[in-house]
């Protein structure tokens, strides 16, 4: 069963603007990943929280985790035309390795 | 950096013929993963493998089989492919222990 659900599932914005993009889970985590996939292309990890942190930063991301809520945030700030792709919340529930993927949100910057 | 090639972008097949996919990592990881991604549904695992040899169902495993006879290589064998196959299937692969995997481009299967 489908552990992630984004929100939202597409998103357009301007150049310079901020996007934000949730995830919401089902069950206990051991930690949320974020990944980005380009169109037609492999997906590529960004972010990694673990179930006791409540925010990271990388770069122009930010990530916020409310365990209590089971939701997930993912911020860029400032974002670029290139910053165009699809981004997948994943979580994995203990040390098997395996990991549950959302539906994705799907990010267009316009120039 | 970690490399993970698969050994076609683009794939036409007919139905009721017999597809390998097949999936190289050249970073000794241990864990290798098949997934399939479809509009809506976002990826959803169909094998995994921890080990040479070894195999795992994932959450849609029929109509699939898969092969590890080397570490670095996880075959996926659609024994008799049907047009609800046609998808887009992203191999992927870890260190065991570590979080993240990391993904080959991804095979666009079209079964006709």
């Amino acid at each position: 069963s489908q552990q992630g659900e984004e929100d939202p599932q597409a998103l357009s914005i301007q150049e310079g603007e901020n996007a934000t993009m949730n995830c919401s889970y089902k069950t206990s985590i051991n930690n949320l990943q974020w990944y980005r996939q380009n169109s037609g292309r492999g997906l590529v990890h960004l972010i990694l929280i673990r179930s006791n942190e409540r925010e990271k930063h990388s770069g122009r991301l930010r990530v916020t985790l409310d365990t209590s809520k089971k939701s997930s945030s993912l911020l860029i700030t400032a974002s670029r035309a290139a910053d165009t792709a699809s981004y997948f919340c994943a979580t994995a529930r203990g040390y098997t390795d395996k990991l549950i993927f959302g539906t994705g949100t799907r990010l267009q910057v316009f120039p | 950096d970690v490399k993970v090639t698969q050994s076609s972008r683009y794939l036409v097949k007919r139905t009721g013929e017999k597809v390998f996919l097949e999936c190289v990592q050249d970073m000794d990881h241990e864990n290798m993963f098949w997934y399939r991604q479809d509009p809506g549904l976002g990826l959803r695992l169909i094998y995994f493998s921890y080990d040479v040899k070894m195999k795992e169902k994932g959450d849609i495993p029929e109509g699939y089989s898969v092969s590890r006879e080397k570490k670095e290589r996880f075959s996926l064998i659609l024994e008799s492919a049907s047009t609800n196959q046609t998808s887009m299937y992203l191999c992927a692969s870890t260190l065991s222990g570590e979080e993240t995997q990391y993904f080959g481009p991804g095979t666009r299967l079209l079964v006709l």
